[in-house]
C-alpha cells in the first residue's frame, strides 16, 4: 500500500468548510484513495473514496489532483459533531491500512 | 451505518485465561476482518475471512486464533490472553474484494488483561 501523509491535527470554524490534506505520492494505478473518520473510541466511519475524479456524497467532497499524488477532503459546512480524526488510506479495499490520521477540531 | 455488531463491548480480563469476540452482521456481506487499535499504531489486521470456514492471517495474527461457521459471525479467540493484547478491536466487513468497494467497521470491544 502506498504510504500516505497528513498533518497531525487541524482546526476548523463550525459552520465554515474544513479542507484536509493528504499527500500518497506513492500511489499505485490501482490503488483507490479511501477516507474514513474515528469519533473518539467508536469505529471507523467510512467517508468517502475515489480512484481518479472528484467524488461527492452526502458527507463530503473529494478531490483527487490529476498526478493522483494527493487529495483533499472537503466537509462543506463544518459541525461541532464532525470532531474526529480523518484517516487517508491509499489502497486497495482488501489491505486497508491505517495511520495516525488528521485530529480535526471544529470550533463555536 | 452497516449492520454489524460486536460482542462483549467491554471485557476485563487476567492473563492466561481464554477470551472469545464475536463480530456479527446482518449484511450477508462475503468478507469479514478483525482489527486491532494501540495507540502509535494506528489499526493493524489481525485476521480476515473470505467466505464461510476460509479464513486467513493478518499482520499481527500471533496469539489469536479466528473461526467462521456461519456468513454472519467471526469470532476472535485469544486461547492465554496476553497484557500485550489490552486494545480495542475492531470487526470490518466487505462485500466484496473489489478496489471500488470498501470496509465497514463495527463498534468495537475493548479489552483489558490484567
Amino acid at each position: 500500500d502506498a504510504k500516505t501523509t497528513q498533518p497531525p491535527s487541524m482546526d476548523c470554524a463550525e459552520g465554515r468548510a474544513a479542507n484536509l490534506p493528504c499527500n500518497h505520492s506513492t500511489i499505485s494505478g490501482n490503488e483507490y484513495v479511501y477516507w474514513y473518520r474515528q469519533i473518539h473510541s467508536q469505529g471507523p466511519q467510512y467517508i468517502i473514496h475515489g480512484l481518479k475524479n472528484n467524488e461527492t456524497n452526502e458527507m463530503a467532497s473529494l478531490i483527487i489532483t490529476e498526478d493522483r499524488k494527493s487529495s483533499t477532503l472537503i466537509l462543506p459546512h463544518a459541525t461541532l459533531r464532525d470532531t474526529a480524526v480523518y484517516y487517508c488510506i491509499a489502497a486497495n479495499n482488501n489491505d486497508m491500512r491505517f495511520g495516525a490520521g488528521t485530529r480535526l477540531t471544529v470550533k463555536p | 451505518d452497516a449492520g454489524i455488531t460486536q460482542s462483549p463491548r467491554h471485557k476485563v480480563t487476567e492473563t492466561g485465561t481464554p477470551v472469545t469476540l464475536r463480530c456479527h452482521q446482518t449484511e450477508n456481506h462475503r468478507y469479514m476482518y478483525w482489527y486491532r487499535q494501540d495507540p502509535g499504531h494506528g489499526l493493524r489486521l489481525i485476521h480476515y475471512s473470505y467466505g464461510v470456514k476460509d479464513t486467513d492471517k493478518g499482520e499481527v495474527s500471533d496469539g489469536y486464533s479466528v473461526s467462521r461457521s456461519k456468513t454472519e459471525d467471526f469470532l476472535l479467540t485469544l486461547e492465554s490472553a496476553t497484557s500485550s493484547q489490552t486494545s480495542v478491536y475492531f470487526c470490518a466487513i466487505s462485500r466484496t474484494l473489489a478496489a471500488a468497494d470498501t470496509q465497514y467497521f463495527g463498534p468495537g470491544t475493548r479489552l483489558t488483561v490484567l
